[in-house]
């Protein structure tokens, strides 16, 4: 059974870099045609869909966070990582690591990490 | 970007009810939906992908249907556990994004 787990600090100061690592643990990040994600919830709101990491090193951005978002891989230690610069309150929200998986078409979400809230605040 | 659009915002149901939530696309999307249940404080859940596959472990009573620009997600008999929020997905085009959500109350 795959099982996601984030980490990172849960407090980031205005103007700082938020830096979240995703721990993959049930199978290899390396195996498989799969898109490791990053999807935010602001509270009390929807989802949005920050980006994608696939274990060969392509990546691919929101274009609404795309100039602040580096999604990273290190297949070494089954993890990837999410660093997003320059934060504001904006980016206050619960964060989740994923997996994209695929049939015909790929980008559906079938494992999900228990999510970590990170509050931008001085 | 595809805005997806669902509809009820929120619902109100009994235990028993058969229950079907709405997802209209921007753009056609072909197939490319998928539908979550989330539960407060906790990470979404897949039930369907494909516009109707379910996935494993979901109970049957839930389907999902649609193609091209409208979706829908039915629960055949509401049962307790089902009281959650419900969101749709595309992946046809980047990025893929969601609904806003559609909150399922009890009656």
């Amino acid at each position: 059974q795959v099982q996601l787990q984030e980490s990172g600090p849960g407090l980031v100061k205005p103007s700082q870099t938020l830096s979240l690592t995703c721990t993959v643990s049930g199978g290899s990040i390396s195996s498989g045609n799969y898109y490791w994600s990053w999807i935010r919830q602001h509270p009390g709101k929807g989802l949005e869909w920050i980006g994608y990491i696939h274990y060969s090193g392509s990546t691919y951005y929101n274009p609404s966070l795309k100039s602040r978002v580096t999604i990273s891989v290190d297949t070494s230690k089954n993890q990837f990582s999410l660093k997003l610069s320059s934060v504001t309150a904006a980016d206050t929200a619960v964060y989740y690591c994923a997996r994209g998986n695929c049939g015909p078409s790929c980008g559906y979400f079938d494992y999900w990490g228990q999510g970590t809230l990170v509050t931008v605040s001085s | 970007d595809i805005q997806m659009t669902q509809s009820p915002s929120t619902l109100s149901a009994s235990v028993g009810d058969r229950v079907t939530i709405t997802c209209r696309a921007s753009q056609s999307i072909s197939s490319w939906v998928a539908w979550y249940q989330q539960k407060p404080g906790k990470a979404p859940k897949l039930l369907i992908y494909d516009s109707s596959s379910l996935e494993s472990g979901v109970p049957s009573r839930f389907s999902g249907s649609g193609s091209g620009t409208e979706f829908t997600l039915t629960i055949s008999s509401l049962q307790p556990d089902d009281f959650a929020t419900y969101y749709c997905q595309q992946y046809n085009s980047y990025p893929w994004t969601f609904g806003q959500g559609t909150k399922v109350e009890i009656k």
